[in-house]
């Protein structure tokens, strides 16, 4: 069955370090990969996301993620961290297999940073 | 900038009540979807609704549970016979096509 999975269920850094958050996915097809962060509170919001081309996607508040096909990799970085940051992560994928877009989600990272 | 939102934003039931949990997606959205995460588990897909008709569903989907779009806004989300395991968050989302954008949620406390 497809499916995506994340590495770190926990992550506490110090402001300034830098950040990888990984994600897998099992699916052999065209897939669509997202990341979404929830901070407090607060929705679901997207952070980036990769359909095609360029495999290095950037998006808000300074974040990357490079798509390694190979290795059915979707990794999350920021090379510096705010304390505002601290929210929690989910990699998301759409697997194309004829049905209706839905979204396959991994577990998630909760991101702890510290002053 | 455009959100959709949902209403309530916590409901609680018991056991065997009927609840409807109420979206309004983004306004030139064709896709609408139902997600829901129980506590401390990953967010699960439970349904995708296009062209007035559901295009996929989960084996969580099961006869309990049905979608309307009774209006041209509204996307609704019924649970005919509550159970203590249907308590979640639950979220709707919509999409032009493949990038999907999150209501708040409804905690559903099944009690």
């Amino acid at each position: 069955a497809q499916s995506v999975s994340q590495h770190n269920h926990h992550v506490i850094l110090s402001e300034a370090a830098s950040l990888e958050l990984g994600c897998n996915y099992s699916y052999g097809g065209t897939v669509n990969l997202f990341w979404y962060v929830q901070y407090p509170g607060q929705h679901l919001q997207l952070l980036l996301k990769y359909f095609s081309g360029d495999p290095l996607v950037k998006g808000i508040k300074g974040f990357e993620a490079e798509f390694i096909k190979s290795k059915f990799s979707f990794n999350l970085r920021k090379p510096s961290v705010q304390w505002s940051d601290t929210a929690e992560y989910f990699c998301a994928a759409l697997m194309h297999t004829g049905g209706g877009n839905k979204l396959t989600f991994g577990t998630g990272t909760q991101l702890k940073v510290e002053l | 900038e455009p959100e959709v939102t949902q209403t309530p934003s916590h409901q609680v039931t018991q056991m065997g009540q009927e609840v409807i949990l109420r979206c309004v997606p983004i306004s030139n959205h064709l896709y609408f979807y139902w997600y829901r995460q129980i506590l401390g588990q990953k967010v699960e897909f439970l349904v995708s609704f296009y062209n007035n008709e559901i295009s996929e569903k989960s084996e969580i989907f099961d006869d309990q549970f049905s979608v309307e779009r009774p209006d041209g806004s509204n996307f609704t989300l019924k649970i005919r016979s509550t159970k203590l395991e249907d308590s979640a968050m639950y979220f709707c989302a919509s999409s032009v096509r493949y990038e999907q954008y999150f209501g708040p949620g409804t905690r559903l406390t099944v009690t």
